[in-house]
């Protein structure tokens, strides 16, 4: 099973440049969520999803835009780089249902320089 | 705002030893999750408390869910290298769907 697979692994951008993070998971979950991490700072919620036509702002949504057009993609996108965005992100789904484990993909790691 | 606190931060131990990390919020969740996360790796569920007072243990690790919901506390008995990693707690908000983490524990267990 692929679970969730994020596109792509390493980038590097030059300010102001744009670019569209793709997460995909085969589990047809309901909810998929799109969070960064830098050091010290654990998760931080960017947008989230909780059905195919819906998105939602989580804690950091600045800067970024999503779109949920497919129930298994949800696209993060960065319209302007800005080296404030040089982080890891990391996708995770999981089904309509309460208590249940988020899977993750691996991560994207992102420079802008 | 629903928030999640995690102390401490950064943690070094010796092998062997016993440590607590504790996971706090102003507010009720319905439930509190643990993860762990490598290097390198996505965060991955170690357990789910659901019910105030609830207390589960996965081997050397016990998990417990306070009575009044708001906070939770991870304890590891006898550390071993193999417990390295980053700690997560996370919890559903009351935004329908929202899942939010907190900052996260580095534990170091050096041989």
């Amino acid at each position: 099973n692929a679970g969730v697979t994020q596109t792509p692994k390493f980038r590097v951008l030059k300010t102001g440049q744009s670019m569209t993070l793709l997460c995909a998971q085969d589990m047809n979950h309901e909810y998929m969520y799109w969070y960064r991490q830098d050091p010290g700072m654990g998760l931080r919620l960017i947008h989230y999803s909780v059905g195919e036509g819906t998105t939602a702002k989580g804690e950091v949504p600045d800067g970024y835009n999503v779109s949920r057009l497919k129930k298994q993609n949800f696209l993060l996108g960065l319209e302007s780089a800005a080296p404030s965005q040089t982080s890891v992100y990391f996708c995770a789904s999981t089904p309509m249902v309460l208590n249940t484990e988020a899977f993750f993909g691996q991560g994207t790691r992102l420079t802008v320089v | 705002t629903q928030l999640l606190e995690q102390s401490p931060q950064f943690l070094s131990i010796q092998e062997g030893e016993n440590l607590t990390v504790y996971c706090n919020s102003s507010s009720v969740f319905s439930s509190l999750q643990w993860y762990r996360q490598e290097p390198g790796e996505g965060p991955v569920l170690l357990v789910t408390v659901v019910t105030g007072g609830e207390v589960k243990k996965l081997k050397r690790l016990t998990f417990q869910f306070g009575d009044a919901r708001k906070d939770s506390s991870l304890h590891i008995t006898a550390a071993q290298p193999g417990d390295t990693g980053l700690y997560l707690c996370a919890g559903l908000t009351s935004e329908g769907g929202k899942l939010i983490f907190g900052q996260g524990t580095e534990l170091s267990v050096k041989p």
